[in-house]
């Protein structure tokens, strides 16, 4: 079946370690999104890519990186430099000329 | 995207009819409104949308007013595993890429 696959689900890691998150998707589509949730918060967009090799900051990048080397992946890393990344972790994915937006099942990552 | 404005919490008893509001009332032209769910751990899922007609689904209802400055979503028979929060979201025609995902409405539904 298509979708979009988020791993690990549950992350731990360690104050000043980098941590990546992966997102796959086998829907063809162009656009993909990084967004961040604190618990009883809405989303918060991180990063997105509209095409392989560009991508866009959102509204909390800072602390965050991302690479778009193919087109049905869009991994985030999360650096030391984020002051406070435990947090859910949602990826998404649009055809760019369309409007819904299909989420992953998310990753949980927390800071030990 | 123009924001959307939703009750914090709602109650509904199970097997009744769960009328969720929105209000959006900067909704563009061109923008169409979308509702997700989102149960606990798990990413949102897609329930409806529409532009200006009411729509229906298996899942829901969508009532758009008029003048498309409010909706409501309608679950017609609500269960337990409607329990959830559900957004509200407004997204231009050609998609858009930093749409709005507010805190929601927290749905309970009570045996």
């Amino acid at each position: 079946d298509g979708g979009i696959t988020q791993s690990p689900k549950y992350l731990f890691r360690k104050e000043g370690q980098n941590v990546t998150l992966s997102c796959e998707q086998n829907l063809n589509h162009d656009a993909m999104y990084w967004y961040r949730q604190d618990p009883g918060q809405g989303l918060r967009l991180i990063y997105y890519s509209q095409i392989v090799n560009d991508f866009q900051k959102g509204d909390i990048a800072e602390g965050y990186s991302v690479s778009r080397e193919k087109k049905e992946s869009f991994p985030l890393t999360v650096t030391s430099a984020q002051k406070n990344p435990t947090a859910f972790y949602l990826c998404a994915s649009t055809e760019n000329s369309g409007n819904t937006i299909y989420f992953g099942e998310g990753s949980w990552l927390t800071v030990v | 995207d123009a924001k959307t404005t939703q009750p914090t919490s709602m109650d509904c008893a199970e097997g009744r009819a769960a009328n969720l509001p929105c209000n959006h009332s900067t909704i563009s032209g061109n923008e169409y409104v979308y509702w997700y769910r989102q149960i606990h751990s798990q990413g949102p899922q897609y329930i409806i949308h529409g532009l200006k007609n009411n729509e229906t689904n298996e899942m829901a209802s969508l009532i758009i007013t008029e003048d498309r400055k409010s909706s409501t979503l309608i679950l017609p028979h609500a269960t337990l595993r409607d329990t959830a929060v559900y957004y509200c979201i407004v997204r231009v025609a050609d998609g858009g890429f930093k749409t709005i995902f507010g805190a929601g409405t927290r749905l309970f539904v009570k045996a």
